[in-house]
């Protein structure tokens, strides 16, 4: 799987904007961009993916490079609850055995 | 609901001794998964299961052996117990293995070997 890129750590007050890079440059045509984050004490969770198009769900929004070698995810208003370590991942599409490759991730703060 | 279960959560024995985790999804998924978080935090892939069949096997010593009665269930048996086996062991499911599937996760069993 392609490797992924990202800051170790950002901060971020409450009820402000957070964005997220994760950069990707080896990415192939076929690989999808996930994002997950995993909050203290609890097991990854599912946040958000995409392939070329910019996307947008509950939690969050993605947008993806025109060269798709970097994308950023958007958590539109902070909250203290999104305090976690985000991980990028790319998954290469058709079967790929579902193999999430974690790296070290983003910890977010968020401060009140 | 819980989508992902494990039991137990929480798990204290001695080194050499032999013990089970087990998993169970109600999302009706075929393919399940093994994932191990170490000391360090680093969450890395242990094993994978589509419809009941191994797909990935990530070099995991033989002392760790997946079973998956059907297809709701994954459980993880570990024998002979070690210091470095300590770990937080993730359960997760997903609806197929195409890169575009989302993957749940349950809430982990923190295993502590003495």
């Amino acid at each position: 799987d392609a490797k992924t890129t990202q800051p170790n750590s950002m901060e971020s007050n409450e009820e402000e904007p957070v964005h997220l890079p994760c950069n990707h440059s080896t990415i192939s045509g076929t690989d999808y961009i996930h994002w997950y984050r995993q909050l203290p004490s609890q097991g990854p969770e599912y946040v958000i993916h995409g392939l070329t198009s910019n996307v947008n769900n509950r939690m969050a929004s993605l947008a993806i490079a025109e060269d798709r070698k970097s994308s950023t995810l958007i958590l539109h208003r902070a909250t203290l609850r999104d305090a976690a370590v985000y991980y990028c991942i790319l998954l290469a599409g058709g079967t790929s055995y579902g193999k999430l490759t974690f790296g070290q991730g983003t910890i977010l703060t968020v401060h009140p | 609901d819980t989508a992902v279960s494990q039991t137990p959560k929480y798990l204290v024995t001695q080194m050499g001794n032999d013990k089970s985790i087990k998993c169970e999804q109600n999302l009706g998924h075929d393919t399940m998964y093994w994932y191990k978080q170490d000391s360090k935090k680093f969450l890395k892939i242990m094993f994978s299961y589509n419809n009941k069949e191994l797909i990935i096997n990530e070099t995991v010593p033989n002392r760790f052996s997946p079973k998956s009665p059907d297809k709701a269930h994954l459980n993880l048996h570990i024998n002979s117990l070690e210091l470095g086996d300590s770990a937080v062991y993730f359960c997760a499911s997903s609806q197929s293995r195409t890169g575009r599937d989302t993957q749940y996760f349950g809430p982990g069993t923190r295993l502590t070997v003495l």
